[in-house]
C-alpha cells in the first residue's frame, strides 16, 4: 500500500545532541510537510518543501533544518535538542494544488521525541 | 489569517449517544474545512472534508459534518457512539487561495471518550 513511513517511531536523545527524524514516502507527492505536535495541542508547522523548494514557518526556530533529497524522502534535524522540544513529529504529503483541484494531505504514524 | 476554534477540550457521551463535536472558523477568504482523527500514539487520519461542493459532507465511520456559512461553523456529528471512536479530533481550516500546497491550520482538538 503506498504509505507515509516515518523512522524511528520513538527516538531519545540527550539535551544538546543533534537528531535527525527520517520519513519516506512511496505515493509520489511533491509536496511534504513537518508538524510539531506537543502533548495535548494541535499540529504546528514547522515547514514544507514543494518540491525541492524549502518554505519555513516564520516562527519555527533555527533550531530545526530540513533535507529533502529526492522525492521519496525528508528529514528533520534538530540541531541542538531542548527539553522543550519534546514532542511527536508528523510528518506529512499531498500533491501541490494544481488547477484549484483540492489535495488532501496523508500524514505517518509520528516519531515521539524524548529529550533527556 | 484563518482560524478554526473548536468549543469543549474533552466532550464524554455514552455508548450509543449522538456525538457533537464543535468547531468554527474564521477565515477571509471561502475555507476549506476538515476533519481529522488521531489514535494515540498515532499519526492524523481523515474523516471528511468541505471543499466547495455540498454543504453537508459524509466521511468515514459514520461521520459527517456540516459546513455552515451564516454560522462559520463546520460540527461534526454521528448519530450513535462507538467505543472505536474514543480518540483526539482536530479541526482543521485551509486557505483556498493558497495554491502549490496544502497548508493546514489546525484547531486545538477534542477528546472524546466513550462511556460503556
Amino acid at each position: 500500500d503506498a504509505m507515509v513511513i516515518q523512522n524511528p517511531r520513538y527516538q531519545v536523545t540527550q539535551f544538546g545532541k543533534p537528531v535527525t527524524l527520517s520519513c519516506s514516502q512511496t505515493l509520489n507527492h511533491n509536496v511534504m510537510y513537518w508538524y510539531q505536535q506537543k502533548s495535548s495541542q494541535a499540529p504546528k508547522l514547522l515547514f514544507h518543501y514543494y518540491d525541492k523548494d524549502f518554505n519555513n514557518e516564520a516562527d519555527t526556530p533555527d533550531n530545526f533544518q530540513s533535507r529533502r533529497p529526492n522525492t521519496s524522502f525528508c528529514f528533520l534535524d534538530i540541531r541542538s535538542p531542548g527539553l522543550g522540544d519534546a514532542a511527536m513529529y508528523l510528518c506529512a504529503t499531498s500533491r501541490d494544488r494544481a488547477q484549484g483541484v483540492y489535495n488532501e494531505q496523508f500524514f505517518g504514524p509520528g516519531t515521539r521525541l524524548t529529550v533527556l | 489569517a484563518q482560524s478554526v476554534t473548536q468549543l469543549g477540550s474533552h466532550v464524554s457521551v455514552s455508548e450509543g449517544a449522538l456525538v457533537l463535536l464543535r468547531c468554527n472558523y474564521s477565515s477571509s477568504v471561502p475555507p476549506y474545512l476538515f476533519w481529522y482523527v488521531q489514535y494515540p500514539n498515532q499519526g492524523l487520519q481523515l474523516l471528511l472534508k468541505y471543499t466547495s461542493a455540498a454543504t453537508l459532507v459524509k466521511g468515514i465511520n459514520g461521520f459527517e459534518a456540516e459546513f455552515k456559512k451564516s454560522e462559520t461553523s463546520f460540527h461534526l456529528t454521528k448519530p450513535s457512539a462507538h467505543m472505536s471512536d474514543a480518540a483526539e479530533y482536530f479541526c482543521a481550516v485551509s486557505d483556498t487561495a493558497n495554491f502549490g500546497n496544502e497548508k493546514l491550520t489546525f484547531g486545538t482538538g477534542t477528546r472524546l471518550t466513550i462511556i460503556p
